[in-house]
């Protein structure tokens, strides 16, 4: 069966600090790969997607970036995070045409 | 960004009642309409994935229905139950890889 693992759960980073988030996915090849974030009171903004090894869409300009070195391995960055980074961040995988399925997702606050 | 919405945003339901609330979203370039619930603590899980006109869905309490056309979804709960108590998030899949999500409506299923 496929499984999702992403981490850590909880992060607390100080402003300017770097970030590094990531998500493997078991028991599937060749997966779409999609970072999301959920904003305090709103709903899910999708931040990166991939289609394959080295193929990153971004959907909002930001402070993050994204990167995909494995066919199961998806890697949310910063190189200096600010207050508004702050939110909880979900990594999910897909078939086209499939439900996405959703990590545990990573509680980030930045001070 | 695609406009997807929610609504109502949230609504409380007595334990046996049942309930409805609407997802719309823009009526070209359909591909897919998803369905997912998400509990606190925990990462969303998939309910429903809708593609044809017409189409209706269910699980268990939970139906949905889906208008292509007319570009909104209708989801269900029967005699609701306090374990229902979620928020119930809307996608909307197009022509690619992408979801994009609504903001969700928040049941709450008082005893």
């Amino acid at each position: 069966s496929q499984t999702i693992h992403q981490w850590p759960a909880t992060l607390v980073q100080p402003v300017g600090s770097p970030l590094s988030l990531e998500c493997t996915v078991e028991g599937t090849s060749n997966p779409n790969l999609y970072w999301y974030r959920q904003a305090a009171g709103r709903g899910l903004q999708l931040l990166f997607y991939s289609v394959g090894i080295g193929q990153i869409s971004s959907e909002v300009p930001q402070n993050l970036s994204a990167s995909r070195p494995q066919d199961r391995q998806f890697i949310l960055s910063s190189k200096k995070l600010l207050l508004s980074d702050s939110g909880f961040y979900l990594c999910a995988w897909s078939v086209r045409g499939q439900p996405q399925h959703f990590g545990d997702g990573t509680r980030l606050s930045i001070l | 960004i695609l406009n997807v919405e929610q609504s109502p945003q949230s609504l409380h339901v007595q334990e046996g009642d049942s309930t409805n609330f609407t997802c719309s979203f823009p009526s070209s370039n359909f591909y897919a309409l998803h369905w997912y619930r998400w509990e606190t603590a925990k990462s969303p899980e998939a309910l429903f994935v809708m593609t044809l006109n017409g189409d209706e869905k269910k699980k268990g309490r939970i139906s949905a229905t889906l208008n292509t056309k007319e570009g909104y979804s209708y989801l269900y709960i029967k005699g609701s139950q306090p374990e229902d108590s979620a928020t119930y998030l809307c996608a909307f899949g197009g022509n690619d890889y992408k979801l994009s999500f609504g903001a969700g409506t928040t049941v709450t299923v008082r005893a």
